[in-house]
């Protein structure tokens, strides 16, 4: 069945630090990926999405390009700012109809050090 | 816009009792989702409702849990009775179509003791 793998955090970065959150996924056909967002006492959120092979996510400074060819979905950031402590979701959605649902990855957790 | 609601936010209960939870999606929002969000791990669907129809309820541990969604707006997630192992967050979610753009509530965070 489908899934997802990110890596495991936490993630400790200074400020101004670039980040990559590693994410890979196990699917049949064309999947649709997304990294989703949860911030401190609120709920996940849509951070961005990509819905076909090379397309490229990108919000808030973070981007991520669809890899068929290596399966993988990573998240990236130049320049991280405390504020983008959180966790991170890595997430696909199937492209047949009997596997829409949404599979989460296990998260990834992200603290910046002032 | 208003988000999605949920309430209580935090519940604690002992094993073999039972609890519900609320939630109210986003206005013209016909598709609603619970999952539950084990401590370490990713969200798990257990149902998804399209109006007041259930899409899919695979997952959903039907000899303890159970949800309704009457009238296709608010939605209600029972556990009865309740064991150590369903500590976690629920989390609901709703979206106007499909799973996609899903907008999440905050989450009520349940402790079995």
């Amino acid at each position: 069945g489908n899934s997802v793998t990110q890596m495991e955090g936490p993630v400790t970065l200074s400020e101004e630090a670039f980040l990559t959150i590693n994410c890979t996924y196990t699917a049949t056909g064309y999947p649709s990926l997304f990294w989703y967002v949860q911030y401190p006492g609120e709920g996940l959120q849509l951070l961005l999405k990509a819905t076909k092979a090379d397309d490229k996510g990108s919000n808030k400074g973070f981007e991520a390009t669809y890899r068929k060819e290596t399966t993988s979905f990573h998240l990236e950031k130049g320049s991280v700012q405390v504020s983008d402590s959180a966790v991170y979701f890595c997430a696909l959605r199937g492209s047949s109809s009997s596997a829409s649902k949404i599979i989460f990855g296990s998260g990834t957790r992200l603290s910046i050090r002032p | 816009e208003a988000g999605v609601a949920q309430s209580p936010r935090y519940k604690i209960i002992e094993k073999r009792q039972s609890v519900a939870f609320w939630c109210n999606p986003i206005s013209g929002h016909a598709t609603l989702y619970w999952y539950q969000q084990i401590l370490g791990q990713g969200p798990k669907l257990l149902i998804q409702f399209q109006n007041n129809g259930v899409v899919d309820d695979s997952q959903l541990p039907k000899d303890r849990f159970s949800a309704e969604r009457l009238k296709g707006v608010d939605s209600t997630l029972k556990i009865q009775p309740a064991k150590l192992e369903d500590s976690a967050v629920y989390l609901c979610a709703s979206s106007l179509e499909g799973p996609a753009e899903q907008f999440f509530g905050p989450g009520t965070r349940l402790t079995v003791l």
